[in-house]
């Protein structure tokens, strides 16, 4: 069974659309988490989400907004797509928040904007 | 504000060589918690290992060690006999429990290649 899985795993789309990246963890952990990759491999958190407390890293623009429907899921929704959001998004999740819990991590959804 | 720096953004290495990926941070907290993942070719992240700040004790799981030192708030980590399967993108990182949303600080990661 997958513990964090993401859909989809591959997104191409052009500039100026409005996608979604799923993700659903099983572990029953309260803490979830949206992280950037970029072409060089630097990766960066985006988002925490923890009993309905979302805490956003500033430097996100506001084209991003999560959205979970409950404790097991934590989605993506991008609008207005630019060239620069072409990444490797990666969702996790952990126990609880307050950094002592290893994240584990879906397998990454790649997007590619056109 | 915490940073993690991983000076070796490549490094080479032939089969069966012992091989130590450097990892240096920055924080202004005394609780803390330092991660290594691993992101092999097909891409997902791994975890490896944790260490609070409270606990220096080096550790050795197999091929894999790593020494914890707060003097020069290094946490490095060594592969013994290195293997090819054992090429990948090598992460460390660091959380504070102050922070708030418990964020992960990722050093830039070291790729390390391994030849046969």
């Amino acid at each position: 069974d997958t513990a964090v899985s993401q859909t989809p795993k591959y997104l191409v789309t052009q500039m100026g659309n409005d996608k979604s990246i799923k993700c659903e963890q099983n572990l029953g952990h309260d803490t979830m988490y949206w992280y950037k990759q970029d072409s060089k491999k630097f990766l960066k958190i985006m988002f925490s989400y923890n009993n309905k407390e979302l805490i956003i890293n500033e430097t996100v623009p506001n084209r991003f907004s999560p959205k979970s429907p409950d404790k097991a899921h934590l989605n993506l929704h991008i609008n207005s797509l630019e060239l620069g959001d072409s990444a490797v998004y990666f969702c996790a999740s952990s126990p609880t928040s307050g950094g002592a819990y290893e994240q584990y991590f879906g397998p990454g959804t790649r997007l590619t904007v056109t | 504000a915490q940073k993690v720096t991983q000076a070796q953004t490549e490094i080479s290495v032939v089969e069966k060589e012992d091989v130590t990926l450097d990892c240096v941070y920055e924080t202004r907290d005394t609780t803390y918690y330092l991660f290594w993942y691993k992101q092999p070719p097909s891409g997902e992240l791994v975890f490896l290992i944790r260490r609070n700040s409270f606990d220096e004790q080096n550790e050795i799981s197999g091929r894999y060690s790593w020494n914890f030192q707060k003097s020069t708030s290094s946490f490095n980590f060594t592969i013994t006999a290195s293997q090819v399967v054992d090429s990948a993108v090598y992460f460390c990182a660091l959380s504070e429990p102050n922070n708030a949303g418990n964020m992960l600080t990722f050093g830039g990661g070291t790729r390390l290649m391994v030849k046969p």
